[in-house]
């Protein structure tokens, strides 16, 4: 099955810095990869999504880029700021519909 | 759109008790449900997919008597947590995929679980 690992699991940046969380996956046949930030006791949010057509997709201050030979993703944020702050997961499907979540990531921007 | 409610959102109960967890898709139709669990700065972990009108399937590991999902249509799954133990408190989240082709899926707000 599909494994996800996610690094690192802390960050923190200064506001306006831009922050990567990389996350890689095993099973070459995955072909859609969510981002989610979850707020302290918060549901998981969809900020962005990838799918294994294309190799970048950018969302505003959002961008997420996609390597299929080497199985990795990445989220990459810019300019910062305190709202940011958040737990971000990163998902690859595992059989029918299933996601497998990574670790987890804490970014904290600091005022 | 794809909007999705859990019910309740915290719930305190003692040892022994069953409790039931609501988990509903309120502005389109879920065939597809999933339940995860998440404990305290953890990732989430799926427990089971509830596949409207036929049995959940369970994750390895979780006990399928003890977890008990129905989804008896295509707007509401349940979980019910019978004879609940403290190491069953937790943060419960569903969420529902949009049958649209999409692999996309919406969380729920999640429910609070603490077992005394």
């Amino acid at each position: 099955g599909e494994n996800v690992e996610q690094h690192p699991s802390t960050l923190s940046v200064q506001e306006g810095d831009s922050a990567v969380i990389k996350c890689t996956y095993s099973d070459s046949a995955s072909n859609y990869f969510p981002w989610y930030k979850q707020e302290l006791g918060k549901r998981p949010q969809l900020i962005i999504d990838i799918r294994s057509n294309v190799g970048e997709k950018k969302d505003q201050r959002i961008a997420v880029t996609l390597n299929k030979t080497a199985k990795h993703f990445s989220l990459h944020i810019t300019e910062t700021q305190p709202e940011d702050s958040a737990v971000y997961f990163c998902a690859a499907p595992s059989g029918t519909y299933k996601y497998i979540f990574g670790t987890g990531t804490r970014l904290k921007v600091l005022a | 759109g794809a909007v999705v409610s859990q019910h309740p959102s915290w719930v305190i109960c003692k040892s022994g008790t069953s409790v039931k967890i609501e988990c509903r898709s309120l502005d389109f139709q879920a065939t597809t449900m999933f339940w995860y669990r998440q404990f305290p700065k953890q990732s989430l972990m799926l427990m089971a997919t509830s596949n409207e009108g036929s049995k959940a399937t369970y994750e390895q590991g979780v006990e399928k008597d003890k977890f008990l999902i129905n989804h008896a249509s295509l707007t509401l799954s349940t979980l019910t947590v019978t004879s609940a133990h403290p190491e069953d408190s937790s943060f419960y989240i569903c969420s529902a995929r949009v049958p649209s082709g999409r692999e996309t899926q919406y969380f729920g707000p999640g429910t609070r679980l603490l077992v005394l």
